[in-house]
């Protein structure tokens, strides 16, 4: 079964410094998600991306966050300075863009996280 | 987007069946209702998805009546591993997928 792939699964980081998450969503997916989840919180929306541009954001997404797609394959969340509160388990999820009669809701497919602390 | 509401938890046992009940009373026309398993730890995943009547999988059922303001999922014959948080999102658009608090099922030997 296609699964996204996300990496690093763990990253330990100062506060200030710079992060790089990264994803490759399914190969014939063309909407890509990036969502956070404070621990024993719930799963927040950040951002979708389609098209090589962004499509929604949440008012999570302030300016210490960007994404891309440099490559074609891989999908990533820079988050520009960390803070504390930034640590939490980051999920990359993917799905095809269903147009043209199809019938249904997109499914959203979900890497395993990485999981974010901020000291 | 349509809000959804969900109990916050549910206790069952081992072998019981256990019925999640969602309330979406503003559900557009186009909108469809999906349910995702969240265990701990790990991204959520999808589990079943319907726009009227009754849906079933190997996994679960969606019972929705005909005024599409609730649903309810099904899970027969709980296990110990179907421990989880259970979510019911109700969209159509691609763009913007919220999920809400959830409901925190706990299964008991």
């Amino acid at each position: 079964e296609p699964e996204v792939t996300q990496t690093p699964s763990h990253q330990v980081t100062q506060m200030g410094q710079e992060v790089i998450l990264r994803c490759v969503p399914i190969s014939n997916h063309l909407y890509f998600y990036w969502y956070r989840q404070i621990l024993g919180q719930k799963v927040e929306f950040l951002v979708s991306f389609y098209n090589n541009e962004i499509s929604e954001k949440s008012e999570i997404f302030d300016d210490q966050f960007s994404v891309e797609r440099p490559d074609g394959s891989n999908f990533t969340l820079k988050i520009r300075s960390t803070k504390l509160e930034d640590s939490a388990m980051y999920f990359c999820a993917s799905t095809t863009d269903r147009v043209g009669g199809y019938s249904g809701a997109n499914v959203l497919t979900f890497g395993a996280g990485s999981r974010l602390t901020v000291l | 987007l349509a809000k959804t509401t969900q109990p916050i938890s549910m206790d069952s046992y081992e072998g019981q069946e256990v019925n999640i009940t969602c309330s979406h009373n503003n559900i557009a026309t186009n909108d469809y209702i999906t349910w995702y398993q969240q265990f701990p730890s790990q991204g959520p995943r999808f589990i079943i998805q319907g726009y009227k009547t009754k849906v079933t999988n190997e996994v679960a059922s969606l019972f929705i009546p005909a005024d599409r303001k609730s649903s309810t999922l099904s899970l027969p014959r709980v296990s110990l591993s179907d421990t989880a948080v259970y979510y019911c999102l109700v969209y159509s658009s691609a763009s913007k997928i919220i999920f809400g608090s959830g409901t925190r099922l706990s299964i008991r030997p």
